[in-house]
This record gives structure tokens, C-alpha cells and sequence, in this order.
């Protein structure tokens, strides 16, 4: 069974600058989450993905946007990078959105300057 | 506000001795909670779960308690071993149709021989 997967491990940006994220799901999951994770801190929750749709959402502004793709792997999109979105950023899947353990990805550690 | 918290930030123990990570929640409505555990640069790592219609749930070392009336969660882990070395987040879920968790910052355990 694979687990949940993304890419890259490591990014830097400048402020100003957009970027994309990626996650391959755990297999057999149809729910993807993405979480923010400051330095120090536990992880925020950004939104989720349901069948293509997003499900929900954290207090997050507009420009954090994500998509999930048929296969179930998804994207996490961020514009108008700010110092403030540097951070590790979870990826995780869970096989539905009921009362089930999420699995998470090893994340994407981005760095704005 | 939504908060999971934790009593301890650090806690050190000698190996072989056992371990207890306690967690407060906040919110009465919470009917599932989850702990993790975060090894240095990789993804919080599922351990155990516990849903609100339990007091107890034990897996293999570990030992959840759920007290419902004073909000708390503890994490009980057995026969601590330098593996175990890690920062343990609690987080709670708020209903169905939602992978929302909400996490506190985290409590470090060390492990020393």
C-alpha cells in the first residue's frame, strides 16, 4: 500500500511570487486535506477535497486555492506569496470524511524571502 | 476559540519507564480524536484514535483515555523506548463530512537512557 506522497520536499520563493503544491493520496482514499504548519506549531487546516470539490475550508484567505484530479491526487496553490506563508505544508488523505484516521504526507517545506 | 491544548510542552523520561501526554479540548461537541506523533522533518504519524462513545482504547503500547466530563485525552505509552522520541499532538474532529482537525502545538518527548 502506498502512502500518501508529495512533492517537492523543499521550496524557496520570493515574496510576490505563486506556487504550486503537489500529493499523490493514499490508495483507495477519496478525501484529500491540506494543512499549514508553522515552525513550533500544530497543523492548520486549509480545505478539503471531496470528489473534485472542495468540502470545506479553514480561515485561510482566497488566494490559498486547491484542485483534486480524478485519480485522487491533488494541488495546492498559493498566490501573492507573503513572508508569513512560510511553513511546512501536510498533505493528507483519509478513505471517506466520516470518523476515520487522516494519513498524512511527509510535506513540502516552503521558504518565502 | 477552537484550541486543543496540551498541559506539558516537554516531557522527559527514562527509558523503559512509562510515559503519560495529557491533552484539554474545548469543545463539549467533539466526537473523535486523534493522536499523532511528529518525528523531525517528516508528517505527524497516526498512533490511535478514539471516538466520544469510549472512555479507553488500547493499542499495542499505547493506551488512549477519553474523560468527557473534564474534556482531557492522555496518550499512555508503555515501556518507553528512544524511538519514541518525538513531538505527540492530540486533535479533535466536530462532526461528519469533514477531515477539519483541530490540533494544539504539540508536547516534546525525550527519551533518555
Amino acid at each position: 500500500e502506498t502512502g500518501v506522497t508529495q512533492s517537492p520536499t523543499h521550496l524557496i520563493k520570493t515574496r510576490g511570487q505563486q506556487v504550486t503544491l503537489r500529493c499523490s493520496s493514499q490508495s483507495g482514499h477519496n478525501t484529500v486535506s491540506w494543512y499549514q504548519q508553522a515552525l513550533g506549531q500544530g497543523p492548520q487546516f486549509i480545505f478539503q477535497y471531496y470528489r473534485e470539490e472542495e468540502n470545506g475550508r479553514g480561515n485561510f484567505p482566497p488566494r490559498f486555492s486547491g484542485l483534486q484530479f480524478p485519480n485522487y491526487s491533488s494541488e495546492l496553490n498559493v498566490n501573492a506569496l507573503e513572508l508569513d506563508d512560510s511553513a511546512l505544508y501536510l498533505c493528507a488523505s483519509s478513505p471517506d470524511r466520516y470518523n476515520s484516521p487522516l494519513h498524512f504526507g511527509n510535506g513540502t517545506r516552503l521558504t518565502v524571502t | 476559540g477552537e484550541s486543543v491544548g496540551l498541559h506539558l510542552p516537554t516531557l522527559s523520561v527514562q527509558e523503559g519507564d512509562n510515559s503519560i501526554i495529557n491533552c484539554a479540548y474545548s469543545n463539549s461537541a467533539s466526537d473523535y480524536f486523534i493522536w499523532y506523533k511528529q518525528e523531525s522533518g517528516k508528517g505527524p504519524q497516526f498512533i490511535i484514535d478514539i471516538r466520544s462513545n469510549m472512555d479507553k482504547r488500547q493499542g499495542q503500547r499505547v493506551t488512549v483515555l477519553l474523560n468527557k466530563t473534564v474534556k482531557h485525552l492522555s496518550l499512555q505509552i508503555a515501556a518507553t523506548q528512544p524511538g519514541d522520541s518525538a513531538v505527540y499532538f492530540c486533535a479533535e474532529k466536530r462532526g461528519y463530512n469533514t477531515d477539519k482537525l483541530i490540533f494544539g502545538t504539540g508536547t516534546r518527548l525525550q527519551v533518555f537512557p
